[in-house]
């Protein structure tokens, strides 16, 4: 069964600094695709980025980019010249195989907090 | 085009009621899932449907909780009855599925239910 382990329940940092955060999964399957979502605080739930587990490429999309470490099942989140804005709880989440629904498994998340 | 739209925002229900919790999903949309939030357990899966057809009833919450979609742009989510664990916040989310594989879900801003 798949799982998604964010560790990381509150991280804080100064506003225009760099952050990661850290994301963990298991798989059985050898073809998967790995997500980021923010939530803010008044609840939504926004789609960022993704990372296809057959590209070796890290996924950078604006001042979000990620670390894929396939050997690690890890995929952290970097956010670049963090904003006031950037303060939300990120989700990492996971989807199995090519084929059928986008059936997602989310972790647990990481509230970011950004100081001005 | 519209996103995702769940109504009622804010639910009040007492212990052994039944309640009715409504999804909108984006127009052209052909996958839709009913998440569950809680601060302990994180954003767990309960249903979901791949052009109208339920594909996962829930498992551990298909005692009392049973998700149909009548049509392509409306599904609904009834808790019976309800206890005071089921306190939560109820999303609801569309992609566009049919192979476009994406995993980028569409969410709406989410039902909050308390049982008293």
């Amino acid at each position: 069964a798949q799982k998604v382990t964010q560790t990381q329940t509150s991280i804080s940092v100064m506003e225009k600094t760099t952050v990661t955060m850290d994301c963990v999964y298991e798989t059985q399957d050898s073809s998967y695709f790995l997500f980021w979502y923010k939530q803010t605080a008044s609840g939504e739930i926004v789609f960022l980025i993704r990372q296809d587990s057959y590209k070796k490429e890290n996924a950078t999309v604006g001042h979000y980019s990620l670390n894929f470490q396939k050997p690690k099942s890890s995929i952290g989140l970097i956010i670049t010249a963090t904003q006031i804005e950037d303060s939300a709880v990120y989700f990492c989440a996971m989807r199995e195989g090519t084929g059928g629904a986008d059936r997602l498994t989310f972790g647990k998340g990481t509230q970011l907090i950004i100081q001005p | 085009d519209a996103g995702v739209t769940q109504t009622p925002r804010h639910e009040v229900a007492e212990k052994g009621q039944t309640i009715i919790l409504k999804c909108e999903p984006v127009s052209g949309h052909n996958d839709l899932f009913w998440y569950r939030q809680t601060k302990i357990q994180g954003l767990e899966l309960l249903s979901y449907f791949r052009s109208k057809s339920l594909m996962e009833d829930g498992g551990a919450f298909k005692d009392r909780f049973k998700a149909e979609m009548l049509n392509s742009s409306f599904s609904t989510l009834k808790i019976q009855p309800t206890e005071p664990k089921d306190s939560a916040v109820y999303l609801c989310a569309s992609s566009r599925g049919l192979g476009a594989n994406t995993g980028q879900l569409y969410f709406g801003e989410g039902s909050k239910l308390t049982v008293l």
